[in-house]
């Protein structure tokens, strides 16, 4: 069955500290691959995607993840975070086929203290 | 573009009474995506539409659920009656299968529901 897990539910950080979100997905085929966040009170919004090329993929507020085929996984990286990051983070896997329906993982919430 | 329209962003109601939330998907988009939000199951996918047209329902929850799509620019999701249990945050989400944004969801802003 397609999933998507994510390893840490709750991570607290002082800022400036270096973040780093877990994400392994289980779906046969070509993958392509998302991280969403969602601050309090609003809706998701994208991250950054990975649909082929480079493994390392840059996304916006220094954000990046790097995909690792052999390890199913898209980990969501970001060297120093700020108290702005606080907030949910969701990892996420479609097909190839691009029908735009995306199985999600559970989420991270992050929380920044400053 | 003024993204993905949700209403009500806020309802409460009473159990037993019909609900209905509306969608308007970003112009162009031809997949429609319903989600709903709870603490304890996360992100779950109930429908989706593409072309106006029900792809997958194996999420919608019971009889109670059902969605349409009258056309590509409006759907509605509607529970009937509606139960406590249903309280949830409701995203709509629309995507396009061509173009730069190709497997992209955008969501709308939500639709809170509480059944008392």
């Amino acid at each position: 069955a397609q999933s998507v897990s994510q390893h840490n539910h709750h991570v607290i950080l002082s800022e400036a500290a270096s973040l780093e979100l877990g994400c392994n997905y289980s779906y046969g085929g070509t993958v392509n691959l998302f991280w969403y966040v969602q601050y309090p009170g609003q809706h998701l919004q994208l991250l950054l995607k990975y649909f082929s090329g480079d493994p390392l993929v840059k996304g916006i507020k220094g954000f990046e993840a790097e995909f690792i085929k052999s390890k199913f996984s898209f980990n969501l990286r970001k060297p120093s975070v700020q108290w702005s990051d606080t907030a949910e983070y969701f990892c996420a896997v479609t097909g190839s086929s691009n029908t735009g329906k995306l199985i999600f993982g559970q989420g991270t919430t992050l929380q920044v203290k400053p | 573009d003024a993204g993905v329209i949700q209403s009500p962003r806020h309802e409460v109601t009473e159990m037993g009474q019909e609900v209905t939330l509306r969608c308007k998907p970003i112009s162009g988009h031809n997949s429609l995506f319903w989600y709903r939000q709870t603490m304890m199951r996360g992100l779950e996918l109930l429908i989706y539409f593409n072309n106006n047209v029900p792809i997958d329902d194996s999420g919608m929850p019971e009889d109670r659920f059902s969605a349409k799509m009258p056309n590509a620019s409006f759907s509605t999701l509607k529970i009937q009656p509606s139960e406590p249990r249903d309280s949830a945050v409701y995203f709509c989400a629309s995507s396009s299968t061509t173009g730069v944004d190709i497997g992209e969801l955008f969501f709308g802003e939500g639709s809170r529901l509480t059944v008392l």
